[in-house]
């Protein structure tokens, strides 16, 4: 099993709708998680994180972390074509040391 | 500041070639990772330094990838010989050690191995 699983999509929302991004993890994750989002041809950036049980928000989004059932999502609200991009859970290897690792991603398309 | 700065941006080789890869970190940042992304594996992470000492390269393909960090503001990637399966792009990325590892990644690097 991977350490972070994603669907790869594509997930199409219409403009204004929720958009909503999943990810679950492994045993060899530890509890800090990470949402990147990726343009076409360009890096990933820090969007999100969360450390502990439950909702964070910020502006549109909120990230939701459910440690018993090893799960993570990001919900976008009001969702604009701008947000069409991929985006990466990661999550810290345990044991020590700061080793980031991503799932596949999950294309998202909002269309108009 | 600059970022984190890449070079180059793109390189194209022909298979048996070495192939040197540049990663500039921000300033201050006292890690840096190297990732190789692709379709079909996505983000993998190859190797990481922490205050320019390599931490664990278990991520590294083969023998034919060596990276190093002769200074804080400076690391390489090379890939001697290398084959068109090495095609991706490559990432750097920086970050400030404890701080739950909020990475800042370089641009990229399109790597295509003919």
């Amino acid at each position: 099993q991977k350490e972070v699983e994603q669907n790869s999509g594509p997930l199409s929302v219409p403009e204004g709708a929720i958009a909503s991004l999943n990810c679950t993890y492994s045993d060899r994750v530890s509890q800090s998680f990470f949402w990147y989002r990726q343009y076409s041809g360009k890096s990933p950036e820090l969007i999100m994180s969360i450390y502990s049980n439950g909702d964070k928000e910020d502006g549109r989004f909120t990230a939701q972390l459910n440690k018993a059932s090893q799960y993570v999502s990001l919900l976008i609200r009001d969702s604009q074509p701008s947000d069409s991009a991929t985006y990466l859970c990661a999550g810290l290897l345990t044991g020590g040391g700061n080793k980031l690792t991503f799932g596949t991603g999950t294309q998202l398309k909002v269309e108009l | 500041d600059a970022g984190v700065i890449q070079s180059p941006r793109h390189e194209v080789t022909e298979m048996g070639q070495e192939v040197t890869l540049r990663c500039k970190p921000i300033s201050g940042h006292n890690s840096l990772f190297w990732y190789r992304q692709t379709m079909m594996r996505g983000l993998e992470l190859l190797i990481y330094f922490n205050n320019n000492v390599p931490i664990d390269d278990s991520g590294m393909p083969e023998d034919r990838f060596s990276a190093k960090m002769p200074n804080a503001s400076f690391s390489t990637l090379k890939i001697q010989p290398s084959e068109p399966r090495d095609s991706a792009v490559y990432f750097c990325a920086s970050s400030i050690r404890g701080t739950n590892e909020k990475l800042f990644f370089g641009s990229g690097t399109q790597l295509s191995v003919l």
